[in-house]
């Protein structure tokens, strides 16, 4: 089945420097591709996603970019703000995983002022 | 307005002792799923259904049971909960044409004594 991995599991960056999240995927057959932010002690909510015949997405800040044949993907977040500071999830799915989502580990980011 | 409740957002219980987490939605979405939400394990799905009826058991259904009897609801049940059942808990939910794009519940933090 699907397996996602997700690195860093802990980036700290400087306020208004970038910061860049990867995750690998397993499962050639998926398609789809979102990114998740949790606040402290709140829900997920999805930020941005891409699908699998797009290479880039961007929306103001932040960027996803997805490589079919290295089967990766990445989260770019410019300008970092305090605001920015959670711990960022992204997911793979597709017909092998019935549409449901896989995820990876999490990664914590830290915004320093 | 939209939404995903879920009840109690925090339960402390005994080994043993059965529990309900309720989960409803009103955005009469199709899929709804189960999460488990753990310090480096990211999250992991329980068990989800894909309407009325009709279950499947996710990542982690050992020690779960769902039902699903009517479209908006969706409750969690542990039958014997034990301590290695801590942990907080996401419901969600999405509808039929965006399937994977999940809305998610506030949480219930559970601690199983």
């Amino acid at each position: 089945g699907e397996n996602v991995e997700q690195h860093p599991s802990t980036l700290s960056v400087q306020e208004g420097d970038s910061a860049v999240i990867k995750c690998t995927y397993s499962d050639s057959a998926s398609n789809y591709f979102p990114w998740y932010k949790q606040e402290l002690g709140k829900r997920p909510q999805l930020i941005i996603d891409i699908r699998s015949n797009v290479g880039e997405k961007k929306d103001q800040r932040i960027a996803v970019t997805l490589n079919k044949t290295a089967k990766h993907f990445s989260l770019h977040i410019t300008e970092t703000q305090p605001e920015d500071s959670a711990v960022y999830f992204c997911a793979a799915s597709g017909v092998d995983s019935n549409y449901q989502l896989i995820w990876g580990a999490g990664t914590k980011l830290i915004i320093k002022p | 307005e939209a939404q995903v409740t879920q009840n109690p957002r925090y339960l402390i219980t005994v080994t043993g002792k059965k529990l309900t987490v309720t989960c409803s939605q009103n955005m009469n979405h199709e899929y709804m799923s189960w999460y488990r939400q753990d310090p480096g394990l990211g999250l992991r799905q329980i068990y989800y259904s894909m309407n009325v009826e009709v279950t499947d058991k996710g990542d982690v259904p050992e020690g779960y049971k769902v039902s699903r009897k009517e479209k908006r609801n969706f409750p969690l049940i542990l039958e014997s909960p034990s301590p290695n059942q801590t942990s907080l808990y996401f419901c969600a939910s999405s509808s039929r044409l965006a399937r994977e794009t999940q809305y998610f519940g506030p949480g219930t933090r559970l601690l199983v004594l």
